[in-house]
Formats: structure tokens, sequence, C-alpha cells
């Protein structure tokens, strides 16, 4: 089974300020990996998402993630926060060719506050 | 596109009885899939139904089932409810296309709370 982590837990930035959120995951097959975000009061929404070719994604709203298999990493980037940005972001995971692609496996989610 | 659909948007119920959320996945998606979110266990899959089967099943007790329609439509029914049944439960859906790359879309919840 994998398994995600998220560890940092609460993140808070002034505007304009970098972001990165990491994300590793726990699995020794193919995976697909995903970042959801959710604004508060709104519901899951994909901000990116990574099946397989070129490692660094790009995403809505600015945001890019690099997907490193060495060390099992798909952390979040964005070079310059918004107010609007302040929300909790979820990577996900789910794992290819075994018959389970709609189980994703959240981590815990970093919740993000930026500051004006 | 209208998105994935949830309703109710909110229930209260007490211990021992039974609930019932629905799901209405975007259209043309065949796939529904159902998720709990609490503050202490975060997201956790329950299960997935496809061509009104369940395909596959997170470790949740036999309290949680649910079941699919022939237009895709998606329903979810926990019985006896405990007060840790208290959570937001969440339905995504997706096509699928027949590989392993499909995105799940998800839909505002159904807050349950249980007294």
């Amino acid at each position: 089974a994998q398994s995600v982590s998220q560890h940092n837990h609460h993140v808070i930035l002034s505007e304009a300020a970098s972001l990165e959120l990491g994300c590793n995951y726990s699995y020794g097959g193919t995976v697909n990996l995903f970042w959801y975000v959710q604004y508060p009061g709104q519901h899951l929404q994909l901000l990116l998402k990574y099946f397989s070719g070129d490692p660094l994604v790009k995403g809505i709203k600015g945001f890019e993630a690099e997907f490193i298999k060495s060390k099992f990493s798909f952390n979040l980037r964005k070079p310059s926060v918004q107010w609007s940005d302040t929300a909790e972001y979820f990577c996900a995971v789910n794992a290819q060719g075994t018959g389970t692609a709609s189980k994703l496996t959240f981590g815990t989610g970093t919740r993000l506050q930026v500051t004006l | 596109k209208a998105g994935v659909t949830q309703t109710p948007r909110y229930l209260i119920k007490t211990r021992g009885q039974q609930v019932t959320l629905s799901c209405s996945p975007i259209s043309g998606h065949r796939s529904v899939s159902w998720y709990q979110q609490t503050p202490g266990q975060g997201l956790q899959f329950l299960f997935e139904y496809f061509s009104e089967t369940q395909r596959n099943k997170g470790n949740f007790p036999g309290r949680f089932s649910g079941r699919q329609f022939s237009n895709s439509r998606s329903e979810m029914n926990v019985s006896t409810l405990e007060l840790g049944d208290s959570a937001l439960y969440l339905c995504a859906s997706s096509l699928p296309s027949g590989g392993d790359t499909d995105t799940q879309y998800f839909g505002p919840g159904t807050r349950l709370t249980v007294l």
C-alpha cells in the first residue's frame, strides 16, 4: 500500500514570498501524483497532476511541481504567492497497473496562510 | 459542464440512525469514488463504483456501503451511526478512460454531524 507524507502542516508566508510545499510518498511501483487545493468553504480542486513524461509539471494559478523519482518526492512550488492562495493543499498518489487507480491516498494536508 | 453535485450538503443525525448520501457525477463520468474527511484522519478512501459494481474498497467497516445506478449516480449509506462518523463525505467522479491515468474531480461534500 502507498502512503504520503506532507511534513509542513502549517505555513505562513507574506505576499510575494516564494512557496515550496513538501510531499513524499512511499510505494515500490509506478505512481500518479496529484496536488489538490481546498480554498476556505470550497471543494477540493485539482491544481496539477503527473502521470509520466517531463517531471516538471505546471498547473493552474502559477503553481508547478517537480517529480523526483529517486527521492520519492513531488514538491509544490510557486515563485510568488498571493493572499488568495490561502488554502489547504493536499498531495495525493495512486498506483498504476494495480487496478486501483481510483483509490487516491492523500497526505494530511498543509494549511497555507498568506498575509498581506 | 456541471461539476459533481452532492446532496444534502448538511445532515444532523443521532447515534444509531442510518443515513443515505447522494452523488451525481460529471456528465459522462462513469466512476464514482467516496472519501471521508475528518480533522484527525484526513482524507480516506471509502470505495469506488463503476458500471454499478463496487470496484475498489477502503478499510472501513461494513456499516459503510454504497451503490451506483445505471445513470452513474451513486449513493452511500451508513448504518448504525456512531459519533466518530461525523465527517465531511466527499464524492469524486472520473471517466475512466481505461488506463490508470484518470483524474478525479470532487464535489462539495456532505457534512454529517452525529449527535
